[in-house]
């Protein structure tokens, strides 16, 4: 198992280019996320989705949006990229087993710079 | 808002002795608490969860949780340079179905 994959690991942007991160996992989970890791900021939720067919905002969804393509692939666009948008983007994935324990997977992560 | 706080350090303990990673949360009703390991340039890992008051034991880790005063504590028994990383705390809020918020994390730093 490949566990949680992540394209591209690197990235460089100018202002106002777009691009797509696309993130797969082969755990069968339900819920996938998106991260952005910041120095002094930790992890912040951009979106998640709970199961295939919704997509819900986390803390931090503005300048980006997603897309649950199936079970397996949760994919987070950038329309418009500014440099407030720098930052390590992580894809994680995680299923709800018997009781509440919620264990997160997590990519390997794709480190975006914006010009 | 919903908040996980830690220290993000460096804290710096000596190889063999007891680290201490400390984190409050604003939610009273929280119910699941959880340990990651981030090593610098990579992506975090899970170590350790704990759901009720009270110590959680898994080999040189150990949780504790006090819903009462609403922190949770990680201790590392017989530190080695290799558990220099960084640690996140992260909570899943009452509510929150499984959205985790994470702290800031504390950097660990073992001395050899």
């Amino acid at each position: 198992n490949a566990g949680v994959t992540q394209t591209p690991k690197f990235q460089v942007l100018k202002t106002g280019q777009s691009m797509t991160l696309q993130c797969a996992q082969d755990m069968n989970h339900n819920s996938m996320y998106w991260y952005r890791q910041d120095p002094g900021m930790g992890l912040r939720l951009i979106y998640y989705s709970a199961s295939e067919g919704t997509t819900d905002k986390g803390e931090v969804p503005n300048g980006y949006n997603v897309s649950r393509l199936n079970k397996r692939e949760f994919s987070l666009r950038l329309e418009s990229a500014a440099p407030s948008q720098t930052s390590v983007y992580f894809c994680a994935s995680s299923g709800r087993l018997a009781g509440s324990y919620n264990e997160q997977f997590f990519g390997p992560g794709t480190r975006l710079t914006v010009l | 808002q919903k908040e996980v706080e830690q220290n993000s350090g460096p804290l710096s303990v000596p190889e063999g002795a007891i680290a201490s990673l400390n984190c409050t949360y604003s939610d009273r009703g929280s119910q699941s608490f959880f340990w990651y390991r981030q090593y610098s340039g990579k992506s975090p890992e899970l170590i350790m969860f704990i759901y009720s008051n009270g110590d959680k034991e898994d080999g040189r880790f150990t949780a504790q949780l006090n819903k009462a005063s609403q922190y949770v504590s990680l201790l590392i028994r017989d530190s080695q340079p290799s558990d220099s990383a960084t640690y996140l705390c992260a909570v899943i809020f009452s509510g929150g179905y499984q959205k985790v918020t994470f702290g800031i994390g504390t950097k660990l730093q073992v001395i050899p």
